[in-house]
């Protein structure tokens, strides 16, 4: 049963436009989000999270929004550019007996067209 | 800076050969993790450990055993390995917490990439 669903394997974007990668989730103990990044041949690096009491954080260029109701979040990158080309992964955070668990998604590709 | 190193970046292996592979981390981290990522699967965990000695199944154990003998050390086996297990194996550390209060994400290494044929 997949948690935690990224339904876009792959989003084109032109270069300065803004890019919009989503996420949806079904577990209502999730407390925190978070996006990382990851290139080829490389592992993921964190990004930005977002605690689930909040609706909106933001960091430079990027700002992740969660719409709790329908269980939804996204990630805004504006302006977006060529090195923002990778593959976006959103996790999601449960805590069980005071232990951290992270449930990633599928990913998305985003690719950046100059 | 946080480092977690995995000691292989590619690994070949024969189906049935026992396969270690070996993730250390230089930040005195209690958590350490095991995932892998496949094509349209995203990152599944494999087993995680919270303390030296300590581990726990994840998703995707079957196939798989891990061992921690020292806090920065944390070994993921294939008792032995099977085609359905070439993939990217990806390890990583993070801090207790306990409940956050922000949460900066977990440090993943670079991965290895396992081959078995």
């Amino acid at each position: 049963d997949q948690q935690v669903k990224q339904n876009s394997p792959s989003l084109s974007v032109q270069e300065g436009r803004i890019s919009i990668l989503n996420c949806d989730y079904t577990n209502s103990m999730f407390d925190y989000f978070l996006w990382y990044k990851k290139y080829p041949a490389e592992g993921p690096t964190f990004l930005i999270s977002i605690s689930s009491i909040k609706d909106k954080n933001e960091d430079g260029r990027f700002t992740v929004f969660l719409n709790k109701s329908a269980k939804h979040l996204s990630l805004h990158i504006v302006p977006s550019q060529p090195g923002d080309s990778a593959v976006y992964f959103c996790a999601a955070s449960a805590y069980t007996f005071g232990n951290e668990k992270l449930t990633f998604g599928t990913g998305t590709r985003l690719t950046i067209i100059p | 800076d946080v480092k977690v190193t995995q000691s292989s970046r590619y690994l070949v292996k024969r189906t049935g050969e026992k396969v270690f592979l070996e993730c250390v981390q230089d930040m005195d981290h209690e958590n350490m993790f095991w995932y892998r990522q496949d094509p349209g699967l995203g990152l599944r965990l494999i087993y995680f450990s919270y303390d030296v000695k300590m581990k726990e199944k994840g998703d995707i154990p079957e196939g798989y055993s891990v061992s921690r003998e020292k806090k920065e050390r944390f070994s993921l086996i294939l008792e032995s390995a099977s085609t359905n297990q070439t993939s990217m194996y990806l390890c990583a550390s993070s801090l207790y917490l306990g409940q956050p209060t922000s949460h900066y994400g977990y440090t993943f290494g670079s991965g290895t990439r396992l081959t078995v044929v």
